[in-house]
């Protein structure tokens, strides 16, 4: 089994639908990451987490919430999708130094 | 973090080595040099990382200046599978608080 396991791994949805990518990891770290890719833009931070009771916004975190249920969950939630946020999702966990990054294998999401 | 500079792509022939500059003139003392690098449709994944002396691991060399101010990650012999993005990242020893950025990096791709 993978270590960061993201689903669904391709997800069409409509304008305005509420949609929850979900993200798990078996590498016991406590830090967990959400990143959006866009073609030529490279990664862009969307939320993280260092422990089950803590949230921070990244970059790009308007139109998008996260629930740490776990230390093992972090999931993301777009509640109302926009066309605009068609995108490659991607979770990742890293160690408490900050280092060695794990990411999973991604969501695409095409929101129509 | 410091900025990094990388070619936007390099070309490589399958068997033949590959030297992919980083820039990075601004670099402090405590800075560590990380590379990942995303292979098509995956998420990125660590190649290696150093700090002032030449590292070498079952994926890739990374061969640092002198002056720290560019670094270079070595393929010995570049195979098909190692068509990629590689992103080099620096990360200071009191970074582990801020969540990895990434640039655009350097696509490179292996001709058959």
């Amino acid at each position: 089994d993978a270590d960061v396991t993201q689903t669904p791994r391709n997800r069409i949805t409509k304008t305005g639908k509420r949609i929850m990518l979900e993200c798990s990891q078996t590498k016991g770290h406590d830090r967990m990451y959400w990143y959006r890719q866009d073609p030529g833009l490279g990664l862009r931070l969307i939320y993280y987490s260092f422990d089950v009771k803590d949230i921070n916004k990244g970059e790009i975190s308007d139109g998008y919430s996260v629930s740490r249920q776990a230390q093992a969950k972090f999931s993301l939630s777009l509640e109302s999708a926009i066309p605009n946020q068609t995108a490659l999702y991607f979770c990742a966990t890293s160690e408490w130094t900050g280092y060695g990054y794990t990411f999973g294998s991604g969501t695409r999401l095409t929101v129509v | 973090d410091a900025k990094t500079t990388q070619p936007n792509s390099m070309e490589s022939n399958e068997e033949e080595p590959v030297h992919l500059p980083c820039n990075h003139s601004t670099i402090s003392g405590t800075d560590y040099i990380h590379w990942y690098r995303q292979l098509p449709s995956q998420g990125p994944e660590y190649v290696i990382h150093g700090l002032t002396s030449n590292v070498n691991n079952r994926m890739a060399s990374l061969a640092i200046a002198e002056d720290r101010k560019s670094s270079t990650l070595i393929l010995h012999r570049a195979t098909l599978r190692d068509a990629a993005v590689y992103y080099c990242i620096l990360r200071g020893t009191l970074s582990g608080n801020t969540p990895l950025v990434f640039g655009k990096g350097t696509r490179l791709s292996v001709i058959a």
